[in-house]
This record gives C-alpha cells, structure tokens and sequence, in this order.
C-alpha cells in the first residue's frame, strides 16, 4: 500500500516571497509519478507539477520547482515570486506505473497556502 | 471545449435513498476515476476505470458502485446513502492507461449532503 503525508495543514508567505510546501510518501516500487495539484477556492483541481522517479533531474514549471529525494521519499513543492492567485490548497499525489496498484493515484491531506499582500 | 462534467453539482439528500451522480467526458480519454474530499483527509479514491468495462477499487470503495458501459461516461451510484457519505465528489480523467504520466483532468466537483 501506498501512502502520501503532508504534515503542514496550513502556510502562509508574503508576496513576492518565496514558500516551501512539504511532502513524503511511502512505497515499495522503485516506478512511480509524483504530483502537485493546486486547488484554488473555485475547487477546480489543476496539476501544478509532476515527477517521473526514474528522473533524478527535480522538475521545474515556471515558479514552480520540486525538491525530490527519492532515498529520504520526500517530494516539496518551491513556489517563487508568490502571488496572489497562488493561494488555494496544494495536494501532493503518488501513483505507481505497473502492477497490482497500476491505475491508483494516492494523495496527501493538503496544505492551504495563503499569500499575503 | 475539451472537459469533464458532472452532474449534479449539488444534492441533498435522505438516508436510504438511491441516487446517481453522473460523470461524462469529451476527450476520448480511457482511464477514469472518482474521488471524495473530505476536510483533513484530502481526497481519495473510490473506483477507478482502465477502459470501457475494466474497473478496480480504490481506496474507499465501501457503499459505492461503478459501472463503464462506454467510453465517455462513468456515472457513480450511491445505492443506499448514509450521512458518512457527506462529501465533495470528484470524477476525473487522462488520456491513456498510465494514469500518472497523463494529466488528470478534473471535473468540476458535486457537493453531496445526506441527511
């Protein structure tokens, strides 16, 4: 079984400064996708990031980076230059790329990120 | 306008009582999945679909069925609602089998009340 945490229920950053959200997982399979989904007070679910564990290069979206640390299971999310439409709650989500849990996607509790003026 | 939608996005309902939320997409996309939200839990998944009349349990399968008759459609059927089935709804979709590696495309949510 899979499981995903998100030990920060809630963060908040100034604009324009630069906010850390924290995630880690546990699985035994060595392939996997990680993910980073935003959900803004519209409820719309949208994929900020992802991250394929075979890469060891982190992945970058614009402001948005991942620190991934495949040994430690430790995914965070960086989000630069924060904005304003940057608040909503972010959702770490792990899915395994082959047998018996082919198809799952887990995910974490989220964290609501709120940025300041 | 290539989207997920659901309907209905909102439904009060009472114990006991059958219901369908529906669920349908115009991207021709194979794999498709529902989720519940629930405040400090995040969201997890109730069933999820391969392909037309492939699907497997998610994580809180209990008190809910599935069907995948065609492509497009994957409504979700409460066959006996009970109050700890009061959630927000998500259906989702991606392109292929590989679920993680296409997006999830998300629909807009339905707010189920039971009482």
């Amino acid at each position: 079984a899979q499981t995903v945490t998100q030990s920060q229920p809630e963060m908040s950053v100034q604009e324009a400064e630069t906010v850390t959200l924290s995630c880690t997982y546990d699985t035994s399979e060595n392939n996997y996708y990680l993910f980073w989904y935003k959900q803004p007070p519209s409820r719309q679910m949208i994929l900020v990031i992802r991250q394929e564990a075979y890469k060891q290069q982190n992945a970058t979206e614009n402001r948005f980076s991942v620190n991934f640390q495949k040994a430690a299971k430790s995914f965070s999310l960086k989000i630069s230059d924060s904005q304003l439409g940057d608040t909503a709650m972010y959702f770490c989500a792990l899915t395994i790329a082959g047998g018996t849990s082919y198809g799952k996607l887990t995910f974490g509790q989220g964290t609501i990120l709120t940025v300041h003026p | 306008e290539a989207q997920v939608t659901q309907n209905p996005r909102y439904l009060i309902t009472v114990t006991g009582k059958k219901l369908t939320v529906t669920c349908s997409q115009n991207m021709n996309h194979e794999y498709m999945s529902w989720y519940r939200q629930d405040p400090g839990l995040g969201l997890r998944q109730i069933y999820y679909s391969m392909n037309v009349e492939v699907t497997d349990k998610g994580d809180v399968p209990e008190g809910y069925k599935v069907s995948r008759k065609e492509k497009r459609n994957f409504p979700l059927i409460l066959e006996s609602p009970s109050p700890n089935q009061t959630s927000l709804y998500f259906c989702a979709s991606s392109l292929g089998w590989l679920a993680g590696v296409n997006e999830q495309f998300f629909g807009p949510g339905t707010r189920l009340t039971v009482l």
